[in-house]
């Protein structure tokens, strides 16, 4: 397989706050990752993809001045949610995958988000 | 468009009963890639398997089978001997390769519950 990490885990900030999630890929070099948004006992919505150099593509109905996207690394990208508000509570997964096994996606461990 | 349905939205056995997670998914793309992920209540999505459309040989590993028929665009997922570690959301889900990239879509989700 492959490892995906993400970081923090759990975030709790206050409506208004900015709050940055890192996506890494661990032990292959990623110049494509997938940010997802599952809220609770539903399934993953596919928010955007982060392109590694170049500006990331965001699904239809996802607000790129919201939630801002930067793949600076092969290995790194990082999804901000800028002035978070209640509704944006949610859990962020990110996967990638390594180009010698095709387009398998390997997802990270999720950050649960929280704005009060 | 692309679409997975996992009709099944809960499931619920005795523990060593066996038990199929159906998935049936739309696609026009000829070439496309099938993936089963498990979500145990950490929250992280867990690789089964990939499987491509050229290839519809049955798949076992262990305790785990997966039937892909694509004259029926099913690909579903068959637990033998279930055991309680096995309770989880299981996700079936659909590549599709747009500009360059290989998006997810996943189906709803089947919550599996194996009772002792």
């Amino acid at each position: 397989g492959a490892v995906v990490s993400q970081h923090p885990s759990r975030v709790i900030c206050k409506s208004g706050t900015s709050v940055k999630i890192e996506c890494r890929s661990l032990d292959f070099q990623a110049t494509t990752m997938f940010w997802y948004r599952q809220f609770p006992k539903q399934s993953l919505m596919l928010m955007a993809t982060s392109n590694e150099g170049s500006k990331a593509t965001y699904e239809q109905g996802v607000e790129k001045d919201k939630f801002l996207i930067n793949h600076a690394s092969l290995t790194l990208s990082t999804l901000t949610v800028t002035s978070a508000h209640p509704e944006d509570s949610s859990f962020y997964i990110c996967s990638a995958g390594p180009t010698r096994q095709g387009n398998t996606q390997y997802f990270g461990p999720g950050t649960r988000l929280t704005v009060l | 468009a692309q679409k997975v349905t996992q009709a099944q939205t809960e499931i619920s056995v005795v523990e060593k009963e066996d038990v199929t997670l159906d998935c049936v998914y739309e696609t026009r793309d000829t070439t496309y890639y099938l993936f089963w992920y498990k979500q145990p209540p950490s929250g992280e999505l867990v690789f089964l398997i990939r499987r491509n459309s050229f290839d519809e040989q049955n798949e076992i590993s262990g305790r785990y089978s997966w039937n892909f028929q694509k004259s029926t665009s099913s690909f579903n997922f068959t637990i033998t001997a279930s055991q309680v570690v096995d309770s989880a959301v299981y996700f079936c889900a659909l590549s599709e390769v747009q500009r360059g990239a290989q998006k997810l879509v996943f189906g709803q989700g089947t919550r599996l519950t194996i009772n002792p």
